[in-house]
């Protein structure tokens, strides 16, 4: 199976809560990220979060990591229209500075 | 800071011409730039790692001879497609390991090869 899973679409109302999923393979993955990509362009590095950190807080995005059942979520509170796009987490192994991506979680926002 | 400025954001060539794509970090020196390909809907493939002043190391897969890689100074780092085919269409996004600031990525560039 691939090594970074992510459901591929999220729709909710603005102002609710979004919660974007993400479940991966490698125990060995040091930093886990969330990217943002809108379209025609490239990623934004939204958050991350170290390996031994189980939750980080940065205003309206929370970052929960549960490590024991290698998966990842990320919440946006007070969903707006402008946080429709792509959202990719990927991690970084211990050794070497590769990224391996999720295939992207795409987050519409409806009005 | 850390920011990674890519150019073209869009081209379009003819097929059998060569179109670099030119990936310049503008307040860092970045040894090691990463270099993705995205199909549409899709996630990122990575293609190929570069490290200034030595040879690319490409995924299995990607065909060295068609995606040349150079990376000949801290600033600097270039992804030609030669002899470019409609296949070769898509969008291809650097990235660049800042150290402090983690990862960055470039604006991409969208590839139409007609």
């Amino acid at each position: 199976g691939e090594d970074v899973e992510q459901s591929l679409f999220l729709s909710v109302r603005e102002g609710d809560s979004s919660v974007i999923n993400c479940t991966y393979t490698d125990s060995s993955s040091t930093y886990l990220y969330w990217y943002k990509q809108e379209p025609g362009a490239g990623l934004q590095l939204l958050t991350y979060i170290f390996s031994n950190m189980d939750m980080k807080q940065d205003q309206r995005l929370t970052v929960l990591l549960n490590k024991k059942d290698k998966h990842l979520s990320l919440r946006i509170a007070d969903t707006q229209t402008g946080d429709s796009a792509i959202y990719f987490c990927a991690y970084k192994r211990g050794a070497g500075n590769m990224l391996t991506f999720g295939g992207g979680t795409r987050l519409m926002v409806k009005p | 800071g850390a920011v990674v400025s890519q150019h073209p954001s869009r081209v379009i060539c003819k097929s059998g011409t060569s179109v670099k794509i030119e990936c310049r970090s503008l307040d860092f020196q970045a040894t090691t730039m990463f270099w993705y390909r995205q199909f549409p809907k899709q996630s990122l493939m990575l293609m190929a790692t570069s490290n200034e002043g030595s040879k690319a190391t490409y995924e299995q897969g990607v065909e060295k001879d068609k995606f040349l890689i150079n990376h000949a100074s801290l600033t600097l780092s270039t992804l030609t497609v030669t002899s470019a085919h409609p296949e070769d269409s898509s969008f291809y996004i650097c990235s660049a390991w800042t150290g402090n600031h983690g990862y960055t990525f470039g604006s991409g560039t969208r590839l139409t090869v007609v």
